[in-house]
């Protein structure tokens, strides 16, 4: 069975840019999760999608996030712009009626 | 809201040690509690999960144990060995998942 993929795995830009993050979750796992996991802290939730639709999305900065998640499958997670504090690693996670979380390899963002 | 909480943030022993990770969390109405594993510059690889009707599971040299009416979960490493160095996270389940900020556990040869 495959995993949950995730890419790029490493992305560097300049602050105000924009960048995006795309995920494949494991196949069949209709709820998808974002993570936010700053260096030291453990995983923040960032949105969590139910098939195509959103269950919630509280702690997402609207001003400069945002993410969709077409058809229930793959997603993406966009920063518009970046701040310096958005630097962190980015997970995607899936799970099948939040029994079991699995997650992806991450995606390393470094803002300079 | 639910706060989850791990002791200690690092840990340091030398191998063969038998060791005890601690995760204590605020709200009992939980589905279900996960141990993870993260090695620097990776993802989250789960190593137990333990459902709410079940008290403890196992997998080789690991034990985790959970009593909900307390709060609490603990991850029992018998015989470290330096390969088990990682950040050791728990998360509980309530249609989300919530995450301690892990343990960092050192094995030295």
């Amino acid at each position: 069975e495959a995993g949950v993929a995730q890419s790029p795995r490493y992305k560097i830009i300049e602050k105000r840019q924009s960048v995006a993050f795309w995920c494949n979750p494991i196949s069949g796992h209709a709820t998808l999760y974002w993570y936010q996991q700053i260096l030291g802290q453990g995983p923040k939730l960032l949105i969590q999608f139910q098939n195509n639709g959103v269950v919630d999305d509280s702690q997402l900065p609207k001003d400069r996030f945002s993410a969709e998640r077409l058809k229930g499958v793959d997603s993406t997670l966009k920063i518009q712009p970046a701040k310096l504090e958005d630097s962190a690693v980015y997970l995607c996670a899936s799970s099948l009626e939040s029994i079991e979380a699995f997650f992806g390899q991450g995606t390393r963002l470094t803002v300079v | 809201k639910q706060e989850v909480t791990q002791i200690p943030a690092a840990l340091s022993v030398p191998e063969g040690e038998n060791l005890v990770l601690n995760c204590s969390f605020t709200d009992s109405a939980i589905y279900n509690l996960q141990w993870f594993r993260q090695d620097p510059g990776k993802g989250l690889t789960s190593l137990l999960l333990i459902q709410s009707s079940q008290r403890e599971q196992t997998s080789g040299r690991l034990n985790a144990s959970l009593d909900k009416s307390s709060g609490r979960s603990t991850l029992y490493i018998a015989a470290s060995q330096p390969g088990d160095s990682a950040t050791y996270l728990c998360a509980v389940s309530f249609n989300k998942f919530y995450f301690g900020s892990g343990t960092k556990l050192n094995v030295k040869p």
